[in-house]
């Protein structure tokens, strides 16, 4: 299986606080994404890395790579409640077009 | 730019029917497109990858004879769930391949009873 592995698999903090998830992968990567799912809807892509980036900002996003321990981390500071849903990483290899996502981390914000 | 549509949004069939799911770049042309299957609070994942003009590349496990793929136009990928049992409910999603980009669809919910 390409499915690497992600914690962690539930987070529940309050508005205001930092979410930090960790992603972990098992190939060579070209790049990792992070995507955003909301309950039963399609897929919103956040950001992408490139496997020579180390980390990358964008808003309240930041995402760091590290390819010597194949994982990667996304942080959301000031978490807004609308920031709960699910986050999925995925990565495409270096032999690979389709994109192999990791088993997510499923945010709750509480205001 | 860049849009994928997915139709039906939501479909309920009985077991032993037939369904298709329909996958459509709307503004621009994919030679590749993929279908991944979402089971609830589960992640996605690869069942096939589909090239215009040519069978479809089923992942490992992927029964290809119940899940039939037609990739007939640069702009329209269709799945068909065969002979539908309740075991194949689940959240199905297809993205379309542009420069090395993968841009999804909304997903397509099917609930077999």
């Amino acid at each position: 299986s390409q499915q690497g592995e992600e914690d962690p698999q539930a987070l529940s903090i309050q508005e205001g606080e930092n979410a930090t998830m960790n992603c972990s992968y098992k190939t060579s990567i070209n790049n990792l994404q992070w995507y955003r799912q909301n309950s039963g809807r399609g897929l919103v892509h956040l950001i992408l890395i490139r496997s020579n980036e180390r980390e990358k900002h964008s808003g309240r996003l930041r995402v760091t790579l590290d390819t010597s321990k194949k994982s990667s981390s996304l942080l959301i500071t000031a978490s807004r409640a609308a920031d709960t849903a699910s986050y999925f990483c995925a990565w495409r290899s270096n032999s690979g077009y389709a994109l192999n996502f990791g088993k997510g981390t499923s945010l709750l914000v509480t205001p | 730019g860049a849009v994928v549509s997915q139709h039906p949004s939501r479909v309920i069939c009985k077991s032993g029917t037939s369904v298709k799911i329909e996958c459509r770049s709307l503004d621009f042309q994919a030679t590749t497109m993929f279908w991944y299957r979402q089971f609830p609070k589960k992640s996605l994942m690869l069942m096939a990858t589909s090239n215009e003009g040519s069978k479809a590349t089923y992942e490992q496990g992927v029964e290809k004879d119940k899940f039939l793929i037609n990739h007939a136009s640069l702009t329209l990928s269709t799945l068909t769930v065969t002979s539908a049992h309740p075991e194949d409910s689940s959240f199905y999603i297809c993205s379309a391949g542009l420069s090395y980009e993968q841009y999804f669809g909304p997903g397509t919910r099917l609930t077999v009873t």
